[in-house]
């Protein structure tokens, strides 16, 4: 059975520290792994991975995927309280999402 | 260009009533498909549909039906509710299967089944 397991499932910080968050997987086919920040409403997309070791960047948020150990991480350096969210890992398997349960993530100013 | 559209945004039922969530699409994307999202759990595909007339099942189906008549519109029907269907419900659309980095989702619509 494809599943995708995050971790922690939730975490708490101060604004500024640097967090990084965990997605692992077992899917029968593997496509790709994307993150999503998801607020109030709907989650937004961030980054699309489908290839290990090549990180993906975008201002202070970073992630990079491992297919030899099946893992990914989602880093995000000098946090702010705009952060806090919902981050939600999910793996394309046969052209199907498997989603994680998200990492909630809150930032204290 | 209003993307994905859900209605209602928010809809209390009792046990056994029917309803259809809604869901509209104007970027003429083929892939459409409907999740589920309840606390500390991901979002789990209820059904998705690859192109007009075609719909088929996801992770979980059951107390869930479909249609997909146009390209447009992709309603969500429970026939009979129960409270184990009280959930945030999302729908979402991209260009095709294999573009899920430019999925789009709508807004949500939150469910309460008493």
């Amino acid at each position: 059975e494809d599943k995708v397991v995050q971790s922690p499932l939730s975490l708490v910080v101060h604004e500024g520290d640097t967090v990084t968050l965990n997605c692992s997987y077992e899917v029968t086919n593997f496509r790709s792994l994307l993150w999503y920040k998801q607020e109030k409403k709907a989650p937004t997309f961030l980054f699309m991975l489908t290839s290990s070791g090549i990180e993906k960047k975008s201002g202070r948020l970073s992630s990079i995927l491992d297919k030899k150990e099946l893992f990914s991480i989602l880093n995000i350096t000098a946090t702010q309280t705009g952060d806090s969210a919902i981050y939600l890992c999910a793996v394309d398997s046969n052209y199907q999402l498997i989603w994680g349960a998200g990492t909630k993530l809150i930032i204290k100013p | 260009n209003a993307g994905v559209t859900q209605t209602p945004k928010f809809q209390v039922l009792k046990t056994g009533q029917s309803m259809t969530l809604q869901c509209a699409q104007d970027m003429n994307h083929e892939y459409m498909s409907w999740y589920r999202q309840d606390p500390g759990m991901g979002l789990r595909l209820i059904h998705y549909s690859v192109g007009a007339g075609i719909t088929d099942q996801g992770e979980v189906p059951n107390g869930y039906n479909v249609s997909r008549s146009t390209t447009e519109d992709f309603p969500l029907r429970l026939l009979s509710a129960a409270p184990s269907q009280t959930s945030v419900y999302f729908c979402a659309s991209s260009p095709g299967p294999g573009s899920q980095e430019t999925q789009y989702f709508g807004p949500g619509t939150r469910l309460l089944v008493l």
